[in-house]
């Protein structure tokens, strides 16, 4: 089976300017979880969608958004881009338990 | 404020021989715990998981759960230079529901591992 697919793998981006990050999960899961991880505060949950519904959702400001097609597929959006934002960010799926398997993850730089 | 301590080494040990890694969390009503292994420069991977007290083999690799304690342990025997990474604990304290996960995974800061050859 195929993992976790993200992309892009590298982003460069201004401040101020928002951008779409895109996770395709294995095959079969229905459940996604995106994270954030900096050295300084390692990683961080954001928010979790299950079936096109957002079950759960972490402390990150309201320019952190995300949604989940019908096909499992899940974007996540950050509007208004500062410079704290730079870091990886992660999606993981899953199947039926608690196991999470994590994609290569995004690479966001704000400059 | 739930969390998920571990020491953040490193942890040095020479190759054959047994890596401890610990993990304390604050939240009684965790339910699963996990751990990942982390290269420097890549994702996080799911190597462990337990939810039930007591061990968990795995070949090389044992977990240990005790939730009186709240203390999970990861350990690695016969380490070789290619298990040096960071292992990060993570402890989730949803429910378990059919078609998915509930909840997310808290995440410790991870502890470095150097395994010299």
């Amino acid at each position: 089976k195929a993992g976790v697919t993200q992309t892009p793998r590298y982003l460069i981006k201004t401040r101020g300017q928002q951008v779409t990050l895109s996770c395709s999960p294995i095959s079969g899961h229905r459940s996604v979880s995106w994270y954030q991880q900096t050295p300084g505060q390692g990683l961080q949950f954001l928010f979790e969608y299950f079936s096109e519904t957002q079950r759960n959702k972490g402390n990150f400001p309201g320019r952190f958004s995300g949604r989940q097609f019908s096909n499992s597929r899940s974007e996540m959006n950050v509007s208004t881009l500062e410079l704290g934002d730079s870091a990886l960010y992660l999606c993981a799926s899953s199947l039926e338990a608690y196991e999470q398997y994590f994609g290569p993850g995004t690479r966001l730089t704000v400059t | 404020q739930k969390e998920v301590e571990q020491n953040s080494g490193p942890l040095s040990v020479p190759e054959g021989a047994i890596a401890s890694l610990n993990c304390t969390y604050s939240d009684r009503g965790s339910q699963s715990f996990f751990w990942y292994r982390q290269y420097s420069g890549k994702s996080p991977e799911l190597i462990m998981f337990i939810y039930s007290n007591g061990d968990k083999e795995d070949g090389r690799f044992t977990a240990q759960l005790n939730k009186a304690s709240q203390y999970v342990s990861l350990l690695i025997r016969d380490s070789q230079p290619s298990d040096s990474a960071t292992y990060l604990c993570a402890v989730n304290i949803g429910l378990r529901r059919y078609g998915g996960s509930q909840g997310n995974l808290i995440f410790g800061k991870g502890t470095k591992l150097s395994v010299k050859p």
